[in-house]
């Protein structure tokens, strides 16, 4: 009963570094997304994929990439960090996109801090 | 576009009194509106959530929100605080225009504290 699966948990990198996070989904998911986690700001989306081989921008993109390897598998690249990106990223997915009174499911969430 | 604004960053209550968590949306088509709870250092667990069926919409740990179109709200209430009900808590708002993806974008959230 794994549901949508986060690695890492926690992560310090130093200003410059690359790093990649993770997600995984086992519910067959059409639909994943990628949001940042800052206090005061809610949950802001940075990179969502409808399907298996489309990827789109969401509020907040800019320093991050996104790969959609599979219908399982979506995950979050900065390849250049820096402090502004210190917060705690959440992966998600839903079914299909077009179904809206399905809820998003989330993970656990990767606690990311950049010095 | 759509919008969510929970109007609250902050609220206390002493436990066994009514929590009141307020919420308004603004949406260009009708909407699926949904209330997450994140404990401390916690992911994100669905409450409750509202898809145009009746528009009281009873969850889970005797949450209810009740969906008011007229007043754009949807505000979580709950009879009588628990200890356990402390966290972060969130409105989040889905428009359905039928697209490919119909994102979903979240409030600002609610910090209650449940004082014994």
């Amino acid at each position: 009963n794994a549901g949508v699966t986060q690695t890492p948990k926690f992560q310090v990198l130093k200003t410059g570094q690359s790093m990649t996070l993770q997600c995984a989904q086992d519910m067959n998911h059409n639909s994943m997304y990628w949001y940042r986690q800052d206090p005061g700001m809610g949950l802001r989306l940075i990179y969502y994929s409808a399907s298996e081989g489309t990827t789109d921008k969401g509020e907040v993109p800019n320093g991050y990439n996104v790969s959609r390897l599979n219908k399982r598998e979506f995950s979050l690249r900065l390849e250049s960090a820096a402090p502004s990106q210190t917060s705690v990223y959440f992966c998600a997915s839903t079914p299909r996109g077009g179904q809206v009174n399905t809820e998003a499911f989330f993970g656990q969430g990767t606690r990311l801090t950049v010095v | 576009a759509q919008s969510v604004t929970q109007l609250d960053s902050h609220v206390s209550v002493s436990e066994g009194t009514p929590v009141l968590l307020r919420c308004n949306y603004s949406s260009s088509y009708s909407p699926s509106l949904f209330w997450y709870v994140q404990h401390p250092n916690k992911g994100l667990q669905l409450l409750l959530k509202y898809t145009s069926a009746a528009t009281l919409v009873k969850g889970i740990n005797g949450f209810e929100a009740e969906f008011k179109k007229s007043e754009t709200s949807f505000h979580l209430t709950k009879p009588s605080a628990h200890m356990s009900d402390a966290a972060e808590y969130f409105c989040v708002v889905r428009q359905n225009y039928g697209g490919a993806t119909n994102k979903l974008i979240f409030g600002t959230g609610t910090l209650l504290a449940v004082q014994p």
